[in-house]
């Protein structure tokens, strides 16, 4: 069965650093995001991504944090310059293989640690 | 602006019980809804889904949901759970027509007890 795939599983920068987390979505989906949960929180939205553009993101996702995907399978979650509050839990999710709504399969994620 | 609300945090049931985790939503559009499952160090696991159609939907493991409009509902439903059911499990809703971005509720810890 397809899965959405991310790497790495745990990634450990300092304060100001610049990290990539990387997602390879289901093959033939349209649609993916980009969530966190900060340990013992909710899972929140971050961004959404489609026809190679942002189609909607959260309030969580300033300018610190750029999206692409730059190539017919990779996407990749961008932060700039970390802060200790970025630590959390990051995960890739994909839909969609039309306009019709689909679920979104989710990545196992990435817990990013911010020190 | 859309809102889940999962009023229980934490549920402890023993095993063979049966149980019930409540999900509100709030939305004045149309909505699709969701039950995720999350183990221990995992990712997040579809567990069933309210598209249209049935109120009540099932999954492959025992578990149901079902969409009550009138209250605003979801709730998910085991009639005996096992051990291996204890996870987290979330609530999401997603509206229709926009970019589908699911929005979750705080979570419930189903902690199963021998």
């Amino acid at each position: 069965e397809p899965e959405v795939t991310q790497t790495p599983s745990h990634q450990v920068t300092q304060m100001g650093q610049e990290v990539i987390l990387r997602c390879v979505p289901i093959s033939n989906h349209l649609y993916f995001y980009w969530y966190r949960q900060i340990l013992g929180q909710k899972v929140e939205f971050l961004v959404s991504f489609y026809n190679n553009e942002i189609s909607e993101k959260s309030e969580i996702f300033d300018d610190q944090f750029s999206v692409e995907r730059p190539d017919g399978s990779n996407f990749t979650l961008k932060i700039r310059s970390t802060k200790l509050e970025d630590s959390a839990m990051y995960f890739c999710a994909s839909s969609g293989t039309s306009g019709r709504y689909y679920e979104q399969y989710f990545g196992p994620g990435t817990r990013l640690t911010v020190t | 602006a859309q809102s889940v609300t999962q009023l229980d945090s934490q549920v402890p049931v023993f095993e063979e019980a049966p149980v019930e985790l409540r999900c509100n939503y709030s939305s004045s559009v149309s909505v699709y809804l969701f039950w995720y499952v999350q183990y221990p160090n995992q990712g997040l696991q579809l567990l069933l889904k309210y598209l249209s159609g049935s109120t009540l939907v099932k999954s492959i493991n025992g578990f149901e949901a079902e969409f009550n409009k009138s209250q605003t509902s979801f709730h998910l439903r085991k009639p005996s759970v096992h051990i291996s059911d204890t996870a987290e499990y979330f609530c999401a809703v997603s509206v229709d027509g926009a970019t589908n971005k699911l929005i979750f509720g705080s979570g419930t810890l189903l902690a199963v007890q021998p």
